[in-house]
């Protein structure tokens, strides 16, 4: 079955600092992998995609990930956090074996302190 | 632009009543979604369509129903609402290719008393 972790339900930063939000995914075949970015009151928006190719994909607002397929996962990263990067994360799998259907992971909710 | 709009966007009502939720997107997207989240949960996939006509049960889709009569609409409906469906839903849409991005909308908070 398909499914999706977010081991981190919340994480606090210092502004400036670096941060990782970590994704393991269970899927039967090759996934393709999203993250997404919910400000509070907002709807989702794509941060970046994985699809094929290079591993490390850049995204925006500076983010990015990369896909380890023997650790099936697909961390999130940034090297240097700003307050408005304080948000809800989403990462999410789908692919050719679900349709065009998302299995999304339960979030992880990101605290920027000055 | 084209873009996914939900309304109302905020709503609340009582306990056994019938409650539709719109959602109209202009990207010609065949792939609509609808999605409730709650805390602890994330985002659970209530029910979804692949074109007009078309019309799946999703994960969590007991006490809800949708139509697609268009490209552009898929209206969510509550038979009967109860309390467990307070939350709040999104809707999405993509492009038929499989595991395309799939584009939300700014979601629709349901209060049920």
């Amino acid at each position: 079955a398909q499914s999706v972790t977010q081991p981190d339900i919340h994480i606090t930063v210092s502004e400036g600092a670096s941060l990782e939000l970590r994704c393991n995914y269970s899927y039967g075949a090759t996934p393709y992998l999203f993250w997404y970015v919910q400000s509070p009151g907002q709807g989702l928006q794509l941060l970046l995609k994985y699809f094929s190719g290079d591993t490390l994909v850049q995204g925006i607002k500076g983010f990015e990930a990369e896909f380890k397929r023997s650790q099936s996962s697909f961390n999130l990263r940034k090297p240097s956090v700003h307050w408005s990067d304080a948000a809800e994360y989403f990462c999410a799998v789908g692919g050719w074996n679900t349709g065009n259907q998302f299995y999304f992971g339960t979030g992880t909710s990101l605290t920027v302190i000055p | 632009d084209a873009e996914i709009t939900q309304s109302p966007r905020h709503k609340i009502t009582e306990t056994g009543r019938q409650v539709t939720l719109a959602c109209h997107q202009t990207w010609n997207h065949n792939n609509m979604f609808w999605y409730r989240q709650d805390l602890g949960h994330g985002l659970r996939l209530i029910h979804y369509s692949y074109g007009v006509h078309d019309t799946n049960k999703g994960e969590v889709s007991d006490g809800y129903s949708v139509s697609r009569s268009n490209t552009e609409d898929l209206p969510l409906t509550l038979e009967s609402a109860a309390s467990s469906q307070t939350s709040v839903y999104f809707c999405a849409s993509s492009e038929s290719v499989g595991g395309n991005i799939q584009y939300f909308g700014a979601g629709t908070r349901l209060s049920v008393l």
